[in-house]
């Protein structure tokens, strides 16, 4: 069956305190990778979007790099601000629907 | 541009009730989907509409769901009767063709 596991589940970081989040999977024919951020009482807000192994996506303080088992969304120099739920997800080729991970909260202290 | 916008945003309602959620998409996204987050679980894929067509239907849990897409429009999602493992916060997302997903806030339905 196709899964998607995230790790850890939560982590809790200093501001400044640069990390990871990994995302493994298990899908065969992968369309894309999918990383989101959740704020509370928010839906899911895109980040990036990965397509194949090597590839390498950045935004402001976040970088989401790709292999083809894993995915890694590492934080660099995180803000309080940076505070959420990150979710993984993917898509294979034979259909639109995405299949999410359960999370990783972060919380940053300052 | 204005969000993908979901009612009610809370519903709480009794085992055996009806409920009526409903999603109103970004103007001009054919793509519209659901997909529901029970408690401690991860977010599902319910189904995928494409315009007014049911695209994918395969994540609807049983027949007590009944999803429309009026004119290609707004979305709802009808659970009846519902039961008490139907809680948890039911999300709509719209997308154009190929391109990524915009989430609305959810609707955090309760039945008691």
């Amino acid at each position: 069956e196709d899964q998607v596991t995230q790790s850890p589940e939560a982590l809790r970081l200093q501001e400044g305190e640069s990390s990871s989040l990994n995302c493994s999977y298990t899908v065969s024919g992968l369309r894309g990778l999918f990383w989101y951020r959740q704020d509370p009482g928010k839906g899911p807000e895109f980040l990036f979007t990965l397509y194949s192994a090597g590839e390498e996506k950045e935004k402001e303080r976040l970088k989401a790099t790709l292999t083809k088992k894993e995915s890694f969304l590492h934080i660099t120099a995180p803000k309080p601000e940076d505070s959420a739920t990150y979710l993984c997800a993917v898509q294979f080729y034979n259909t639109d629907k995405l299949i999410f991970g359960t999370g990783t909260r972060l919380q940053v202290f300052p | 541009e204005a969000g993908v916008t979901q009612f009610p945003s809370h519903s709480v309602i009794e085992k055996g009730q009806t409920v009526t959620l409903r999603c109103d998409p970004i103007s001009g996204h054919d793509n519209l989907y659901w997909y529901r987050r029970v408690m401690g679980k991860e977010i599902k894929f319910l189904l995928h509409f494409v315009k007014e067509s049911k695209q994918d239907e395969s994540g609807m849990p049983n027949n007590r769901f009944l999803a429309e897409r009026t004119g290609g429009t707004y979305s709802t999602l009808k659970v009846q009767p519902a039961e008490l493992e139907d809680s948890g916060v039911y999300f709509c997302a719209s997308s154009r063709i190929n391109e990524k997903l915009f989430f609305g806030s959810g609707t955090q339905l309760s039945v008691l």
